[in-house]
């Protein structure tokens, strides 16, 4: 168990539609990241943010957003969903900024279907 | 801009024997690098980690990797395979001052009784 939790496990929805998917970073931890992966396109970074603030932006949709809240918890939304968007969405969580080697803890993932 | 190579998709080895698995790297400046394991429907778990000290990492379960600059590759190793090792296994690299992990596509390393 990383300490990192995701919610929901799963979630099953049709085109078009708008989701949020929730991250529970590891006590400690202000650095929050959201990866997807697919069969296609593999483990692909997202975003990043550190304390509340946006730190960096990765192959992330415009129809895709983010935020952090001030007790750290992070939620991905994914709007106007298209059969393309189902992956496994992970999100991880580091004491500090990834770009000093920090390792980073990564939770089980949701797994989001497009239907 | 960062990239990572994993050479096989899928390497199978038999249980006891050596395991090799090869990650090439690009980058602009030294980079950190990594390998994490990912059990079937679970989240991904570090073995090890290079972050420009020793060149030589171990990390868990048995697992070690050596960084060599001259290659640009940081491959990992197990001198024995045991069955618990059947996973998913990715190479990421990080630059200095760059957030987000970049990724190698992954090697799906099976393991022969």
């Amino acid at each position: 168990d990383s300490g990192v939790t995701q919610t929901p496990k799963h979630l099953i929805t049709a085109t078009g539609q708008r989701v949020t998917l929730r991250c529970s970073p590891r006590s400690g931890d202000l650095s929050v990241y959201w990866y997807q992966q697919s069969l296609d396109q593999g483990l692909q970074f997202l975003i990043q943010y550190y304390n509340g603030e946006e730190r960096a932006k990765g192959n992330i949709l415009e129809r895709f957003s983010a935020q952090q809240f001030p007790d750290l918890h992070s939620e991905l939304n994914l709007s106007s969903l298209e059969l393309g968007d189902s992956a496994l969405y992970f999100c991880a969580s580091s004491v500090r900024l990834a770009g000093v080697g920090n390792e980073q803890f990564f939770g089980p993932g949701t797994r989001l279907t497009v239907l | 801009a960062q990239s990572v190579t994993q050479l096989g998709s899928h390497v199978s080895v038999s249980e006891g024997a050596l395991v090799l698995l090869r990650c090439n790297y690009s980058s602009s400046v030294p980079p950190y690098l990594f390998w994490y394991v990912q059990y079937p429907n679970q989240g991904l778990q570090l073995l090890l980690k290079y972050t420009s000290a020793a060149t030589l990492v171990k990390g868990i379960n048995g697992f070690e990797a050596e960084f060599k600059k001259s290659e640009t590759s940081f491959h990992l190793t197990k001198p024995s395979a045991h069955m618990s090792d059947a996973a998913e296994y990715f190479c990421a690299v990080s630059e200095p001052g760059a957030d987000g992990l970049t990724f190698g596509k992954g090697t799906h390393l099976i393991i022969q009784p």
